[in-house]
């Protein structure tokens, strides 16, 4: 499975600030996925990342609020504009690889909006 | 659209024994995959296993078993000998095998707790 890392691990941001958050992987991957977890609850896909793409988001989610960049097949970054207590959550990222298409997660961040 | 239902929020387990999770899945589809995912604290999601819709066999890894009932769309994991390791939210997931880099439906999740 690959290795991925998210940077920063957590963070506490101010309401109305933006945050970018990093994802690593250790080899070339076609897909990689944005994932949010609101406190206390299951994981929601954000977008699908390709390389050379525009991200497709899901139903509730928009560029304008988490721009997302896929520039080479090891790294991306996910965006949270503008922010607000509501997105206080932890966000994932991962990569499809090895058998049937698994999925494997980076460690996540955790973000608290005041 | 696909749904994963989770319907034990918590369960618990005294360590050593046995502790069976459901989960059940609606879909239309024939050809798909099943995953079991255990979060920790430390909120890793940690792939503990994975089953081919089109596989009769049930997987298996280590400690950790399914029961895959595909007619009645039924995956539920068993986890045999526990430990305090185990303890953590457990997420059920299914992925299309029709659809290239299809997303992950996730369940709720059931929290395990293990008793010394």
């Amino acid at each position: 499975s690959a290795v991925i890392s998210q940077k920063p691990s957590r963070d506490i941001c101010q309401r109305g600030t933006s945050l970018t958050i990093q994802c690593q992987v250790d080899s070339q991957v076609t897909m990689m996925f944005w994932y949010r977890q609101q406190p206390g609850q299951s994981l929601t896909l954000i977008a699908t990342a390709n390389q050379g793409s525009e991200a497709t988001y899901e139903s509730g989610f928009v560029i304008d609020k988490f721009p997302i960049s896929r520039p080479n097949l090891t790294f991306s970054t996910l965006t949270v504009s503008n922010m607000s207590p509501e997105d206080s959550s932890i966000y994932l990222c991962s990569v499809e690889g090895g058998q049937g298409d698994t999925q494997y997660f980076g460690p996540g961040t955790r973000l608290t909006v005041l | 659209a696909q749904t994963v239902t989770q319907s034990q929020p918590e369960m618990s387990v005294q360590e050593a024994e046995t502790v069976t999770l459901s989960c059940t899945y609606d879909t239309s589809e024939s050809d798909y995959y099943l995953f079991w995912y255990k979060q920790p604290p430390s909120r890793q999601m940690i792939l503990v296993i994975r089953q081919e819709a089109y596989k009769q066999q049930n997987a298996t890894e280590n400690r950790f078993s399914v029961n895959f009932q595909k007619a009645a769309k039924s995956f539920s994991l068993k986890i045999s000998d526990s430990q305090l390791g185990d303890a953590a939210m457990y997420f059920c997931a299914y992925r299309s095998q029709e659809t290239s880099g299809s997303r992950l439906t996730f369940g709720e999740g059931t929290q395990l707790t293990v008793n010394p």
